[in-house]
C-alpha cells in the first residue's frame, strides 16, 4: 500500500564513482524532498521540489543534484561520492506541510561509500 | 540554520507511567510545527501537524500543545505501553515558500515492562 518507494534499499559504492537513488510516488504529491540522516545529526534537508523541474537546495546539498521530470518521480544524485556521504536517504512527499499537511517517508536507502 | 531543540535526549518510562517531552523553536515566522513517531527499522510517522497558537491535538493516548508566542511545543503520552517506545521527532516549518521542515534530533523513549 505504500505510495512512495526508494530504490536502491541498500547499496555499496567505492569512492568517486556516481550514485543515483530513485524516489517514487503514487500519490500526486507537489512537494518532495529527500533528507539524509546521520548519528548525532536530526534529519537533513538535501534539496527539495516543489514541482516538475523546479527544486532547489536544502541544507547539505554540497556534492549532490537532483532531477525531477515527472511529479511521480524524484532522483537524487551524488556527483563522485565521498565517504562523508555514507548515510541513510530518506525520501518524502507532502501536499503542503504548511497547510496541516504531514510528510510520508519512504522506507530509506543505506548508502555505504568505500 | 534553524535552530529545533528537542529534550530530553532520551528517556526511560516505566510501562503505565506518562510521560512528556518537549520541542524548542523559533517564534518568528512560525507557520507549523509537525511532531512524527519513528519506531526502530521503519520509517518516520506523521503524527500531529500543529498551526495555530494554543493548539491542541490528540491521538489516543498520545497528545500535543502548541505555544507559538514562546516558541515551544510538549508531546504528552498517557498510560505508557511498550509499543510507544520510539524516538519522537518534532519539525518546524517557516513557510514562506516551499522550504522543507527543519527536524530536531529527537527523544528516544523506551518503554520498561
Amino acid at each position: 500500500d505504500a505510495g512512495i518507494t526508494q530504490s536502491p534499499r541498500h547499496k555499496v559504492t567505492e569512492t568517486g564513482t556516481p550514485v543515483t537513488l530513485r524516489c517514487h510516488q503514487t500519490e500526486n504529491h507537489r512537494y518532495m524532498y529527500w533528507y539524509r540522516q546521520d548519528p548525532g545529526h536530526g534529519l537533513r534537508l538535501i534539496h527539495y521540489s516543489y514541482g516538475v523541474k523546479d527544486t532547489d537546495k536544502g541544507e547539505v546539498s554540497d556534492g549532490y543534484s537532483v532531477s525531477r521530470s515527472k511529479t511521480e518521480d524524484f532522483l537524487l544524485t551524488l556527483e563522485s561520492a565521498t565517504s562523508s556521504q555514507t548515510s541513510v536517504y530518506f525520501c518524502a512527499i507532502s501536499v503542503s506541510p504548511g497547510l496541516g499537511y504531514g510528510y510520508t517517508f519512504g522506507s530509506g536507502t543505506r548508502l555505504t561509500v568505500v | 540554520i534553524l535552530n529545533v531543540e528537542q529534550s530530553p535526549q532520551s528517556l526511560h518510562v516505566q510501562e503505565g507511567d506518562s510521560t512528556n517531552f518537549t520541542c524548542s523553536f523559533p517564534s518568528s515566522n512560525f507557520y507549523a510545527l509537525h511532531w512524527y513517531r519513528w519506531e526502530t527499522a521503519k520509517s518516520p510517522e506523521a503524527l500531529f501537524v500543529m498551526t495555530l497558537n494554543g493548539d491542541e491535538k490528540k491521538k489516543g493516548r498520545i497528545s500535543a500543545t502548541l505555544n507559538t508566542k514562546e516558541g515551544y511545543s510538549y508531546l504528552y503520552i498517557k498510560g505508557s505501553q511498550p509499543e510507544d517506545s520510539a524516538t519522537y521527532l518534532c519539525a518546524f516549518f517557516t513557510g514562506g515558500g516551499a522550504d522543507g521542515l527543519t527536524f530536531g534530533k529527537g527523544t528516544h523513549l523506551i518503554i520498561q515492562p
